[in-house]
C-alpha cells in the first residue's frame, strides 16, 4: 500500500490484559514514530525509532509500555497490564528520514473495559 | 518542554468566508511549525508547514504566518469549502533532529454550505 498501515483498527480488551498494536510504515521510510491521541486532544509523542533502535522513548508513560522494530520496518507497540486510562487512539507515523515530514496512519482505537 | 496553545477550539464559518486559527508556543528553540488536518477516523495529514527563517508561506487557499518574537503562528484559509470541515492542529518542533512534534489541542472547523 501507499500509506502507513496500522492493525487492528479497533481493539477492545479487559483491564489487566496484554495488547500488541502493529504499524507498517511506508516502504523505505527509516524514521518511525508512535503517538497517542486522547479524545478531544492533539497527539502526544511516545517513541521514535531510527532504523531498528529506539532513539527516543521519553514519551512512554511508564514501563508497561514497550515498542520494538526488529528489522527496521514493521513496529509493534506492546502494552502490559492494560488500564482504563490507556484507552486512546494510538497513531503511527513514518518519514523518509529524520527531518522529513510525517505521514500518519489511521490509528488503532484501543478501548480498555 | 514545549507547550502549544491553540484557539479557538471550534469555529463555524459560511462557505466562501475565511477562517483563522491562532497558536502560541513556549520554547524559543522550536523552529519548525507544521499544520495538520484530521478527518474523522483518520490520522493527521500535513497541509502546510513553515520554518522559523520564514515569516509567511502560502499554498493556494492556505497561508501560515509566524511571529518569532511573539511566539505566535496562525493558519488562514480563504474561500472555505465544505470539504475544509475537519479538526486542524498546529504543532511545533525543533527540526535540527527528528520530529518530536508537540501538538496543540485542535480546532474543529465547520464550513456551512
Amino acid at each position: 500500500g501507499a500509506g502507513v498501515s496500522q492493525t487492528p483498527s479497533n481493539k477492545v480488551t479487559e483491564k489487566g490484559k496484554y495488547v500488541e498494536l502493529r504499524c507498517d510504515p511506508i516502504s523505505g521510510h527509516t524514521a518511525l514514530y508512535w503517538y497517542r491521541q486522547s479524545l478531544g486532544q492533539g497527539p502526544e509523542f511516545l517513541i521514535y525509532f531510527q532504523g531498528t533502535g529506539a532513539a527516543d522513548d521519553s514519551g512512554l508513560p511508564n514501563d508497561r509500555f514497550f515498542a520494538v522494530r526488529p528489522e527496521g520496518s514493521v513496529s509493534t507497540l506492546k502494552i502490559q497490564r492494560t488500564e482504563r486510562g490507556d484507552s486512546a487512539v494510538y497513531l503511527c507515523a513514518s518519514s523518509l528520514s529524520d527531518n522529513e515530514k510525517l505521514f500518519f496512519g489511521s490509528g488503532t482505537q484501543l478501548s480498555v473495559l | 518542554g514545549e507547550n502549544v496553545e491553540q484557539h479557538p477550539s471550534t469555529l463555524s464559518v459560511q462557505e466562501g468566508d475565511s477562517a483563522v486559527i491562532k497558536c502560541t508556543y513556549s520554547d524559543s528553540a522550536s523552529n519548525y511549525f507544521p499544520w495538520y488536518k484530521q478527518e474523522l477516523g483518520k490520522g493527521p495529514q500535513l497541509i502546510i508547514d513553515i520554518r522559523s527563517n520564514v515569516g509567511e508561506k502560502k499554498d493556494q487557499r492556505i497561508a501560515v504566518t509566524l511571529n518569532k518574537t511573539a511566539k505566535h503562528f496562525s493558519l488562514h484559509i480563504t474561500e472555505t469549502q465544505p470539504e475544509d470541515s475537519a479538526v486542524y492542529f498546529c504543532a511545533a518542533s525543533y527540526s535540527g533532529g527528528y520530529q518530536k512534534v508537540t501538538f496543540g489541542t485542535g480546532t474543529k472547523l465547520q464550513v456551512i454550505p
